[in-house]
């Protein structure tokens, strides 16, 4: 299986911050790459897919990069509604495994 | 409204069975490979299981093979997850996922219902 690591494991931010998430996988998944956001008691959402393509709806602040083993999700500017935790999801084949996230909070 | 709508969480005993369901409104579920994703309390995400669109293509995780089996009936809109010989380490929160961007050989999952929770007790 391939094994999806996330770091920071929590990231504290302020409102405004630049702030990146760094996933890796433990061997090439070419840029069959997902990233999500869950705040508690919902149900994760799709924010990226392929690596870099902004899913319909999410906001353009969230931009994804790589491929690979190594990818970034980055957030240009902190908003009040981004506090949450953000997990990678491989789908290069089965079975599809998440990073265990990473927990953006208040700085 | 689009949306799917997951019930048949409980709390149930050990070793026992569970069939949860995965209800459609506004769209046609027989449209997407439909996965099942589990979140144990307060843990990160483990996908469960897939099944295809015709329901001929039916994928498990290792910990769940021989005990889960995933089906659909397209003509009632919904797809069911049957967990037999249940163990303290199935107890999540079961969501359903649509997938909505595919490798071609695996997919991410774009509409995701609320959750039902299922607690195994001993």
């Amino acid at each position: 299986d391939i094994q999806m690591t996330q770091s920071p494991s929590t990231l504290s931010a302020s409102v405004g911050d630049r702030v990146t998430i760094t996933c890796r996988a433990s061997q090439s998944i070419n840029s069959w790459l997902a990233w999500y956001q869950q705040k508690p008691g919902k149900a994760p959402k799709l924010l990226i897919y392929g690596a870099s393509n902004l899913q319909t709806g999410a906001p353009s602040r969230f931009s994804g990069r790589g491929s690979g083993t190594e990818f970034t999700l980055t957030i240009s500017s902190l908003q009040p509604d981004d506090f949450a935790i953000y997990y990678c999801q491989h789908y290069e084949s089965y079975p599809v495994t998440f990073g265990p996230g990473t927990k953006v909070d208040i700085k | 409204q689009v949306q799917v709508v997951e019930s048949g969480g409980d709390v149930v005993q050990l070793g026992r069975s569970l069939r949860l369901s995965c209800a459609a409104s506004g769209l046609t579920l027989n449209s997407f490979h439909v996965h099942w994703v589990r979140q144990p309390p307060a843990k990160g995400l483990e996908w469960v299981a897939l099944i295809s669109t015709d329901g001929t293509n039916k994928v498990y995780t290792e910990s769940v093979k021989g005990r889960f089996t995933i089906s659909r009936d397209n003509s009632e809109n919904t797809v069911f997850l049957q967990m037999d010989y249940l163990g303290i380490e199935d107890t999540a929160h079961y969501y359903c996922a649509l997938e909505v961007r595919s490798s071609g050989r695996a997919g991410c999952f774009g509409t995701w219902g609320r959750g039902t929770l299922v607690t195994v007790s001993s």
